[in-house]
């Protein structure tokens, strides 16, 4: 089974500053995808970013980037001038090319201060 | 986000009681799924239907009942639960059951078991 680690149960930072979410996971697969999800206090899970293992490029979607080292299994989350609305849960997850499952790791708060 | 739509969005039950939670996708997709996200653990998944035919199903015990009537309505039947499975039951949604289709989650069911 695939596992999905998140080091860092709560970050800080401060609006219009710029921080990094870390996520490292465990497969043996060559094809798979990785996603960012946010969950803000609504709990509504939503979509970030989404990184296909085959693409050596870095995804990015406006202010949300990724450094997705394939070597390494590391899928580091970028966050550039944050807001107060980006407050919220991020997880980090894993689904194989064949698996059904999404492999969310634990998480990780992020706090916005103004 | 309104693509999937949750009922109820909280629930009370004794132990003793039958309960049904309701999942709509109005995104066209083809498969469905339940998840349950525990405090302090990651999201597991629960079942999974692709055209109505479940596909998937983790070990999750019989008190859970799923039911998918048609590709855009997915339930969950519930009985005889137990306090521990108070918890967040979140549906998603996605085209097909690929590893490449993103899944789409909706706002879910806050259960807490009494």
């Amino acid at each position: 089974a695939q596992t999905v680690t998140q080091s860092q149960p709560e970050m800080s930072v401060q609006e219009a500053e710029t921080v990094t979410l870390s996520c490292t996971y465990d497969t043996s697969e060559s094809d798979y995808y990785l996603f960012w999800y946010k969950q803000p206090p609504s709990r509504q899970m939503i979509l970030v970013i989404r990184q296909e293992a085959y693409k050596q490029q870095n995804a990015t979607e406006n202010r949300f980037s990724v450094n997705f080292q394939k070597a390494a299994k590391s899928f580091s989350l970028k966050i550039s001038d944050s807001q107060l609305g980006d407050a919220a849960m991020y997880f980090c997850a894993y689904r194989s090319e064949a698996g059904y499952a999404l492999n969310f790791g634990k998480g990780t708060s992020l706090l916005v201060t103004p | 986000e309104t693509g999937v739509t949750q009922t109820p969005r909280h629930l009370v039950m004794g132990m003793t009681n039958k309960k049904s939670l309701k999942c709509e996708q109005h995104l066209g997709h083809n498969a469905m799924y339940w998840y349950k996200q525990s405090a302090k653990k990651p999201l597991e998944l629960m079942f999974v239907y692709s055209l109505e035919e479940r596909v998937e199903n983790n070990s999750v015990p019989s008190r859970f009942s799923p039911e998918c009537p048609n590709s855009s309505h997915l339930f969950l039947h519930l009985h005889t639960l137990q306090p521990e499975d108070s918890a967040l039951y979140l549906c998603a949604s996605s085209l097909g059951t690929s590893g490449a289709e993103t899944q789409y989650f909706g706002p879910g069911t806050r259960l807490l078991v009494l």
